[in-house]
């Protein structure tokens, strides 16, 4: 199995919602990445778990909060976002976090912020 | 001026043709990644390289690493192959660095 799942597909929420985006590997892959990527530009990395411990925060607001319950799941709780926070949402996982390890992507998640 | 460049930026052929991708990079990699990009879709992994050449079914990846360049061919192109193409560099334990990726359209 070399597939990295993501739920929901699409997500409309308000400013003042809370929810969750999903992200699920069998690959036994060690570290699990979160991008976001905006109409026509490449992702942008936003979080890295490396054996389930936070290891990297691009400055991310923290009305994005990533958890990562176990080896194979990864969240991002949302709250309060911005109608700006409207991206298409990638999670992605490898073997490791170094440079010789290939980046496997999920589907991603279209999120409209209202 | 992007760590990542690439060329060109849109390009339009005809089933059937030849296509080469263009990559260069500023700094020293360990690897070289080619990503690829459906409307609307999530990204699928095409080829990781550090250095000579890969081959997938259609799809050919070269590096040379002395002039900081890659390129990804593909022969026999097909309209399923219309999606934007990305190169990402990557070092040590640093995270990837993205090109601004090319648009292939392949019209019938």
């Amino acid at each position: 199995d070399t597939e990295v799942t993501q739920t929901p597909k699409h997500l409309v929420m308000g400013m003042t919602n809370k929810k969750s985006l999903k992200c699920e590997q069998h690959m036994g892959h060690r570290a699990m990445y979160w991008y976001k990527q905006k109409a026509k530009k490449p992702p942008e990395l936003m979080f890295v778990y490396s054996y389930e411990k936070l290891s990297i925060n691009e400055s991310v607001p923290s009305r994005f909060s990533p958890e990562c319950p176990n080896s194979s799941l990864l969240n991002l709780h949302l709250h309060a976002l911005q109608p700006e926070d409207s991206a298409l949402y990638l999670c992605a996982s490898s073997q490791e976090v170094i440079s010789s390890s290939e980046q496997y992507f999920g589907p991603g998640t279209r999120l409209t912020v209202t | 001026k992007n760590e990542v460049e690439q060329s060109p930026q849109n390009l339009t052929a005809q089933e059937g043709e030849f296509i080469t991708i263009n990559c260069s990079y500023s700094v020293g990699i360990s690897a070289l990644h080619w990503l690829q990009q459906h409307p609307g879709g999530g990204i699928v992994s095409l080829f990781m390289l550090s250095s000579g050449k890969k081959k997938h079914g259609r799809l050919i990846a070269t590096i040379n690493i002395q002039e900081k360049h890659s390129s990804l061919h593909i022969t026999a192109s097909h309209p399923r192959d219309s999606a934007v193409y990305i190169c990402a560099v990557s070092r040590g334990t640093e995270k990837l660095v993205f090109g601004k990726g090319t648009k292939l359209t392949v019209n019938p």
